[in-house]
């Protein structure tokens, strides 16, 4: 079946580039949510969409990451001026709803690789 | 930021064994979730604990969850192969949607 997909798979780019990351929930998912995730280390929290609006951004580093949902399905995570720290694998999730007690369903991530 | 830790780190132990996976964490939760991720893969998910439950089961994973000691363990019997990969436990805050990880439990399985 259809699971989150994630486009592209691998990204590698020069320092100071843009880079937009995609993100196709599961059909029907009002919730999704994006992660990112250092070698060794968990996925953290950068940002949340109940439908179209950011329900929590509070993960985002700094001004530089931006993302969007503006039609309530596919989202945008987008990069300003990339420096080398921003080098990782980018995760997206979506759930049902945004409600209690529901598991997250995870893409297989865009490996990001700033040069 | 990371919610806790996971330990061991890595644990490596041979087939037919079981694996016994420790996570602590910091703050009040609604619940509590094992997800798993194999090399270069998403994270796909194992179990849901809620904070008013202490054990549950499913198939060859057991749960357990101390909400005084803000700690859980994750058992796999049995083990195959196939169960080698990255185990991660994760919490859904009181107040918050978004999931917070541990560091993970890299776990080789031995033929």
């Amino acid at each position: 079946g259809a699971g989150v997909s994630q486009t592209p798979s691998n990204k590698v780019t020069e320092k100071g580039k843009y880079v937009e990351l995609r993100c196709d929930p599961i059909s029907g998912h009002t919730a999704l949510y994006w992660y990112r995730q250092s070698l060794g280390q968990g996925p953290e929290f950068l940002i949340y969409f109940q439908g179209t609006g950011a329900a929590d951004d509070s993960g985002l580093p700094n001004d530089r990451f931006f993302a969007v949902r503006p039609e309530g399905s596919v989202s945008t995570l987008k990069i300003q001026r990339t420096e080398r720290g921003d080098s990782a694998v980018y995760l997206c999730a979506s759930s049902p709803t945004d409600r209690e007690n529901q598991p997250q369903h995870f893409g297989d991530g865009t490996r990001l690789s700033i040069l | 930021s990371q919610q806790g830790e996971e330990d061991p780190q890595a644990l490596s132990i041979q087939e037919g064994e079981n694996a016994t996976m420790n996570c602590s964490y910091k703050t009040s939760i609604n619940n509590l979730q094992w997800y798993r991720q194999n090399s270069g893969r998403g994270l796909v998910h194992l179990i849901l604990i809620r904070s008013n439950e202490r054990e549950k089961h499913s198939g060859r994973l057991r749960v357990t969850l101390d909400t005084s000691k803000k700690s859980s363990s994750l058992l796999i019997t049995a083990s195959r192969a196939a169960d080698t990969a990255s185990y991660f436990c994760a919490t859904d805050a009181d107040s918050a949607r978004q999931l917070t990880f541990g560091s993970g439990t890299q776990l080789t399985v031995l033929p």
